[in-house]
């Protein structure tokens, strides 16, 4: 079963503008990832916070990790029509199952 | 070129076939996966190896095998393929940090 579940489910953005999805996720976790995926395309590894961090920073990107609440939140700050695409997370438990969400799909428009 | 590949990119089969899709990565990662997408599922488990002959199931390893004799290739059999088995295959290879391969659209008619 998922574990990670992302919301919104659909963001439509205009360029320029913030992005925030978030994923709430069940159990205990070692570390959160959050991937991208365009359109036909495997997925492309953006960022991994560890259980012990509560945000962490990447270029335009900042993840922040309540571990009290099993969130998460990524941030896209100046989206760009190039960010368009579904972004997943995934929770390792430590055992290298990494389990993923549903995604959420993000368009950025011109 | 170093990167994770796979084959065929497109593949379509009747029910009841065996398929093996192939995954080959020339990072010599230890850990390879092999995930199914699904609408409305997102990425899900089939298999995974921590390293050359050892592999273990994930959340939906049911009529599938796997094998790795190699480091660099983890190919995946559908024994006797099924309709419910259509999906879009998905190799990773990595351990924290997983690198995608580009996918095998599968369809089972």
């Amino acid at each position: 079963s998922q574990q990670g579940e992302e919301d919104p489910q659909a963001l439509s953005i205009q360029e320029g503008e913030n992005a925030t999805m978030n994923c709430s996720y069940k159990t205990s976790i070692n570390n959160l990832q959050w991937y991208r995926q365009n359109s036909g395309r495997g997925l492309v590894h953006l960022i991994l916070i560890r259980s012990n961090e509560r945000e962490k920073h990447s270029g335009r990107l900042r993840v922040t990790l309540d571990t009290s609440k099993k969130s998460s939140s990524l941030l896209i700050t100046a989206s760009r029509a190039a960010d368009t695409a579904s972004y997943f997370c995934a929770t390792d438990e430590g055992d290298n199952d990494m389990r993923f969400g549903a995604g959420t799909r993000l368009t950025v428009k011109p | 070129d170093a990167g994770i590949t796979q084959s065929p990119r497109y593949k379509i089969t009747e029910t009841g076939r065996q398929v093996t899709l192939m995954c080959h990565q020339t990072w010599s990662h230890s850990y390879m996966f092999w995930y199914r997408q699904d609408l409305g599922h997102g990425l899900r488990l089939i298999y995974y190896s921590a390293a050359a002959d050892i592999t273990d199931k994930g959340e939906v390893p049911d009529g599938y095998v796997v094998s790795r004799s190699k480091t660099e290739n983890f190919p995946l059999t559908l024994e006797s393929a099924t309709r419910s088995q259509t999906s879009v295959y998905f190799c990773a290879s990595g351990s924290y940090e997983q690198y995608f391969g580009p996918g095998t659209r599968l369809t089972v008619t």
